[in-house]
């Protein structure tokens, strides 16, 4: 079982629509979570941290199950902007071997 | 503020050869970590130097190492390159204790022919 494991993609959604990702991984130590966004043929940047009393950047929610080992984020009224790929990405307790899922890549069209 | 640099950007090596990258942190930032990231696939964790040691290494064979110099900037070397290395590496910057705020810089795509 891989460590970090995302939906499987992609993602093809008209702009205006919400599209959710989910995210399971396998340590139950770990420590904190994010996503990422990697646009194409670019560096990853972070997006947001997750917690788990869940938290909110203007059009992105990102929740985190502990119980269930699951993370997810949510993209309100999509923009073509929104177009790349999202990765979920674990950090460990006590350790620093960040780990990533391979993505989940999103396309919103007009 | 200068984000994280690398280079070169581009690089083609043959088989067996070795290369050098380099990777200058975000300003203000202690610690490099070096990921590999294949097409289609995530980064994998290489390994992280804080403070001129590498303290944390992931699933790579010793023909990966690397160096911290004392004004953070970070060199990965590979030897006896094979074809399975192509990839583009990324490096990554952050400043203790909040080393899981990580800055990538733009990466440097390898090809071995």
């Amino acid at each position: 079982r891989k460590e970090v494991e995302q939906d499987p993609g992609p993602f093809n959604v008209p702009e205006g629509a919400t599209v959710a990702f989910n995210c399971t991984y396998s340590n139950s130590a770990s420590q904190s979570f994010f996503w990422y966004r990697q646009d194409c043929r670019k560096e990853p940047k972070l997006l947001m941290s997750v917690y788990s009393s869940g938290n909110e950047d203007g059009r992105f929610t990102a929740q985190l199950n502990r119980a269930s080992q699951y993370i997810s984020l949510l993209i309100r009224d999509s923009k073509l902007s929104d177009s790349a790929t999202y990765l979920c990405v674990v950090f460990p307790t006590g350790g620093f071997k960040t780990i990533f899922g391979a993505g989940t890549r999103l396309f919103v069209k007009a | 503020d200068a984000g994280v640099t690398q280079s070169p950007t581009h690089l083609i090596k043959t088989r067996g050869q070795q290369v050098t990258l380099r990777c200058s942190p975000k300003s203000g930032h202690d610690t490099v970590s070096w990921y590999q990231q294949a097409l289609g696939q995530g980064p994998q964790f290489i390994f992280q130097y804080y403070e001129e040691e590498e303290r944390q290494r992931g699933n790579f064979p010793d023909r990966f190492s690397g160096h911290q110099f004392p004004n953070y900037s970070s060199e990965l070397n590979v030897n006896a390159l094979l074809l399975g290395d192509s990839a583009l590496y990324l490096c990554a910057s952050s400043l203790e204790p909040r080393g899981y705020e990580q800055y990538f810089g733009p990466g440097t795509r390898l090809t071995v022919t």
